[in-house]
């Protein structure tokens, strides 16, 4: 049964530094989607990643997969008041359903100036 | 273009009573999935529909909740005689169909907070 974990699941920073949070998951996942959530409201997808060795950027933001050791990391460069939200992690099941995927229970970033 | 749309956004229904919540995909999305968010939690999967189909129910609870996702109009997520366990945000998610190793965004609804007190 894949299961997935974020740490941390809080994260208090600095406008301008840089931070890493780590997703693993406990066994073979075919996807790894990073979504960023702000308080209630949808999910907005981030990063699709498929293949060992991926790595994907976006503005302040990259995604990287090793899928031997079944991690994934988000890496906030210099980051700003904006990127305050709550950032997600997703494995697809893997030989599953297209939509069934495993979510990590969230880290809840706060950005202060 | 419209993105996934879910009504009502909250629900408060009684004790008993039952909820109907409604999605409509994406335009050229057909291909749709029920998550459950408990508070503090991430989404848990419940369902994934195409239309007139359930192709994946394995995180529906057994009893109370059905879903469907008829030829014509939207999804929707039934719980009959509600509790208060059930309060959760619901959400839905649609993607078109390329395959899972296309890297298919699956792209999500503002969801629906229900509430039974």
């Amino acid at each position: 049964e894949l299961k997935v974990e974020q740490n941390p699941l809080f994260l208090s920073m600095q406008e301008g530094k840089n931070y890493t949070i780590y997703c693993n998951y406990s066994t073979t996942s075919d996807r790894l989607y990073w979504y960023r959530q702000d308080p209630g409201k949808s999910l907005e997808s981030l990063f699709v990643l498929l293949s060992n060795g991926a790595v994907k950027q976006e503005g302040r933001l990259m995604a990287s997969l090793d899928t031997k050791a079944r991690l994934s990391t988000l890496h906030i460069t210099a980051a700003v008041h904006d990127l305050s939200a709550t950032y997600f992690c997703a494995g697809g099941v893997y030989g599953g359903s297209q939509g069934n995927l495993i979510f990590g229970k969230g880290t809840k970033l706060s950005v202060k100036p | 273009n419209a993105g996934v749309m879910q009504n009502p956004r909250h629900l408060v229904r009684r004790r008993g009573q039952e909820a109907r919540l409604r999605c409509s995909p994406m335009k050229g999305h057909s291909h749709v999935y029920w998550y459950r968010q408990l508070p503090e939690e991430g989404l848990k999967f419940m369902v994934y529909l195409q239309k007139e189909n359930i192709i994946d129910e394995s995180g529906m609870p057994k009893e109370r909740f059905s879903a469907e996702f008829p030829k014509e109009g939207p999804s929707i997520l039934r719980i009959q005689q509600v509790v208060r366990g059930d309060s959760a945000a619901y959400f839905c998610a649609s993607s078109p169909w390329e395959g899972k190793s296309s890297g298919n965004t699956i792209y999500f609804g503002e969801g629906s907070w229900l509430t039974v007190v």
